[in-house]
């Protein structure tokens, strides 16, 4: 199966802040990989798709990039509603796997 | 409006069965692989069981399989989940999740663009 790496598991930063979150594979995915954002209580939802698309909706303050085994997901200028945590996932293959999760903390 | 809505979930004691539903609207169901993401309390998504719009391609993560069974049923626009043998390990909110484009058989890898609200399983005695 293939392992997702996250970094940092707590980010700690301020409104205004431009935050980047990396995402590793434990093997090439080529870019099928996703962001999501998930607030307490609430389901996931898709920032980005195909590791640089941006799903219809979202603030375009957000931006993924990479391919392979290495992805960010940047948050250019921080917003209050922006802190939650946050999830990539591959789906180059079955099973998909989940990164642990980003925690976006206000400093 | 698409909409997931999931309904199942409850407490049953390690080793016995419950079965999981979401009843999907606005759009059209069979068309579109779908798949269980399950969420532990204060833990992380772990993807569970997908399958392809037609039925006929199902696939597990390795902690479920030969316990959990996945279905659908395209006439009643609803996606199951047969879990047997539960443990306490199970226990979690099960969400149902759908893949974000059209994909009606075969083996085809999505992205989640909706997901349900979740339902919460807990396995106790």
């Amino acid at each position: 199966d293939i392992q997702m790496t996250q970094s940092p598991s707590t980010l700690s930063a301020s409104v205004g802040d431009r935050v980047t979150i990396t995402c590793r594979a434990s093997q090439s995915i080529s870019n099928l990989l996703a962001w999501y954002q998930q607030k307490p209580g609430k389901a996931p939802k898709l920032l980005i798709y195909k590791a640089s698309n941006l799903e219809t909706g979202v603030p375009s303050r957000f931006s993924g990039s990479g391919s392979g085994t290495e992805f960010t997901l940047t948050i250019s200028s921080l917003q209050p509603d922006d802190f939650a945590t946050f999830y990539c996932q591959h789906y180059n293959s079955y099973p998909y796997t989940f990164g642990q999760g980003t925690k976006l903390e206000i400093k | 409006e698409v909409q997931l809505m999931e309904s199942g979930g409850g407490l049953i004691q390690p080793g016995g069965s419950l079965r999981l539903s979401c009843a999907a609207s606005g759009f059209t169901f069979s068309n579109y692989a779908m798949s269980w993401v399950r969420q532990a309390p204060g833990k992380g998504l772990e993807w569970v069981s997908g399958l392809s719009g037609s039925g006929g391609s199902t696939f597990y993560a390795v902690s479920v399989k030969g316990r959990f069974t996945i279905s659908r049923d395209n006439s009643k626009n609803t996606l199951y989940l047969q879990m047997n043998s539960l443990r306490a390990e199970d226990s979690a909110v099960y969400y149902c999740a759908r893949g974000r484009t059209p994909c009606s058989g075969g083996t085809c890898y999505r992205e989640f663009d909706y997901w349900g609200q979740g339902t919460l399983v807990t396995v106790s005695s």
